[in-house]
């Protein structure tokens, strides 16, 4: 069975630093998803970024950016120049496999402190 | 940007009472989800559908559980009779493909809050 653990419950971060979120996960496949979901107060799901496995190149979106590394079967997130707006809770997840269902981690609640 | 709409944003009900949740996935997407979140708990899959029926669920997803798409544009969960431990955020999701491909991306509604008292 898959597995997602996200170890670290809340963070901090001040306006503008750079913060590293990290994500595990468990799987006998090998070709899979991950995925890393924003959720702030309105509590809505929103996309962050995505990895697929078979790449090597880690993903990128703006001031987001992964460090997959696909042996240690880990994928942490990095957020860069920290602002206000990304106070929220980010979920890590993971698609692979015969199932179609996202496996989600228990979160990190990140607060970034002005 | 297309979106998942989800209706009613927050609902309140008695327990032992039906609830009807709604959402109106993207219009081009074939598979459809149901997620729920207890307050302060992770996301748990609940179930997906596909081509007019389950194609997998959970084991939180109980007789008192059912989906339909009954137009062919809504896709709706109902609580036959609510208990106090279904108060949750219930979230509706679709997307366009399946496999491993641009379109296994899910798009998620903004959550439907359901309170039972």
């Amino acid at each position: 069975a898959q597995t997602v653990t996200q170890s670290q419950p809340e963070m901090s971060v001040q306006e503008a630093e750079t913060v590293t979120l990290s994500c595990t996960y468990d799987t006998s496949e090998n070709n899979y998803y991950l995925f890393w979901y924003k959720q702030p107060p309105s509590r809505q799901m929103i996309l962050v970024i995505r990895q697929e496995a078979y790449k090597q190149q880690n993903a990128t979106e703006n001031r987001f950016s992964v460090n997959f590394q696909k042996a240690a079967k880990s994928f942490s997130l990095k957020i860069s120049d920290s602002q206000l707006g990304d106070t929220a809770m980010y979920f890590c997840a993971f698609v692979g496999g015969a199932t179609n269902k996202l496996i989600f981690g228990t979160g990190t609640l990140l607060a970034v402190q002005p | 940007e297309p979106e998942v709409t989800q209706t009613p944003s927050h609902q309140v009900t008695q327990m032992g009472q039906e609830v009807i949740l709604r959402c109106v996935p993207i219009s081009n997407h074939l598979y459809f989800y149901w997620y729920r979140q207890i307050l302060g708990q992770k996301v748990e899959f609940l179930v997906s559908f596909y081509n007019n029926e389950i194609s997998e669920k959970s084991e939180i997803f109980d007789d008192q559980f059912s989906v339909e798409r009954p137009d062919g544009s809504n896709f709706t969960l109902k609580i036959r009779s609510t208990k106090l431990e279904d108060s949750a955020m219930y979230f509706c999701a679709s997307r366009a493909g399946t496999g491993l491909s641009g379109a296994n991306v899910l798009t998620f509604g903004a959550g439907s809050r359901l309170t039972v008292l």
